[in-house]
Formats: structure tokens, sequence, C-alpha cells
């Protein structure tokens, strides 16, 4: 059973340019969530998909967007990227229902930005 | 609003011995709570829930968590440390959204 899975594991790109990041849930998931982890802080919330619209969303400016697709797979764009943009992206995974959800999480992309 | 303190930022634990890591959390109901851990340059990995009924919670790689309500506190433990333990710590709190404290880092001194 594989888990969730993220790619491409490091990405390096300049101000201004924009990033695509991809994830594929943990199989019978149908939920994917995406955080930012700055260096040496927690992560914060970006924003979740469900039915493939964006459900919850973070303090986050809408130079982050996303996309659920059919088969539950998920991307999340970043324009114009900042210095400030660099940091490990994490996904996450989980079966929406009622009253708490668990959230798996993939490794991760590293984007630095220069 | 929903939030995590986790008042230690570093521990330093001989092999062997036993670890507490503390974590309080502010949020609005009945909170779902959770315990993750990472490795340097790796994801997040899962080790215990609460989300309701008893208190003291069983995870992975022996660890257990006891939520206690009056305290608002979610403190994680483990009785015996291994070299392996050595990693970030993170609590959590939320249901749809996750929000997590800065994080505990643990060495293992031998």
């Amino acid at each position: 059973d594989a888990g969730v899975t993220q790619s491409p594991t490091h990405l390096i790109k300049t101000r201004g340019q924009q990033v695509t990041l991809r994830c594929s849930p943990k199989s019978g998931h149908d939920t994917v969530s995406w955080y930012q982890q700055a260096l040496g802080q927690g992560p914060q919330f970006i924003f979740q998909y469900y039915e493939e619209e964006e459900r919850q969303r973070g303090n986050f400016p809408d130079r982050f967007s996303g996309h659920q697709f059919p088969n539950y797979s998920s991307e999340l764009n970043v324009n114009a990227l900042l210095l400030g943009d660099s940091a490990l992206y994490l996904c996450a995974s989980s079966l929406r229902k009622l009253g708490g959800e668990t959230q798996y999480f993939g490794p991760g992309t590293r984007l630095l930005v220069l | 609003a929903q939030s995590v303190t986790q008042p230690d930022i570093h521990i330093t634990v001989s092999e062997g011995a036993s670890l507490e890591l503390r974590c309080n959390y502010s949020y609005g109901a009945t909170p779902y709570l959770f315990w993750y851990v990472q490795s340097p340059g790796q994801g997040l990995q899962l080790l215990l829930k609460y989300f309701s009924g008893d208190t003291l919670v069983q995870g992975i790689k022996g660890f257990e968590a006891e939520f206690k309500r009056s305290q608002s506190s979610f403190n994680l433990r483990k009785p015996s440390v291994h070299w392996s333990d050595a990693a970030e710590y993170f609590c959590a709190v939320g249901d749809y959204k996750l929000s997590f404290g800065a994080g505990t880092t643990v060495t293992v001194r031998a």
C-alpha cells in the first residue's frame, strides 16, 4: 500500500517564476491538504481540497493556488515566487469524515527560491 | 482560533532515560490532537492521535500521550528512549485544518 507521494523532491527557482508541485494521496483517501514548513518552524496550513474543490484556506495570498483531479491527486501552484517562499512543502491526505480526520503526510518537496 | 504551544524548543536526554514533551493547545470545541515526528529532511510521521474516549493514548514506537482537558495539555511520553528517537516532534490540533506548534528538537546522548 503506497503512502503519500510527492514530486519533485527538490526544486530551485528564481524570483518571479512560477512552480507546480504534485501530490498523490494514500490509497483510499479522497482529501488532500497542503502545508508550508519554513526552516525551523512548524507546518502552516495552505489549503485543502475535497471533491475537486478548495474547502478550507489558510492565511496565504492568492499567488498560492491548487487543483484536485478526479483521481484525487493534487497540484499546488505558486506564482510570482518570492525569496520567502523557500520552504518544505508538505502534502497530506485523509479520508473525509465528520468528527475528525487523520492526515498522513508525504516526504515533501523542498523549494529554494534564488 | 486554534493554536498550539510547545514550550520546550530543545530537549537533551540520555539513551534509556524517560522523555516527556509538553504541548498546550487552544481550541474552541472538542479538540482533535496529534503528535507527529519528523526526522531531518523528511516528512511527518504520525505517532498517535486523540479524538475522544480514554485520555491516555498509545502510539507507535512505544510513545504515549495523555489528554488533560482542565490543563489544555496533551503531553507526549516515552519510558525509555533509543538513539533513533532523536528527531523533531510536533504537536498539532484541528479537524480539517491542522495547527502545529513550533516543534521540540530531541537530542539523545549515549
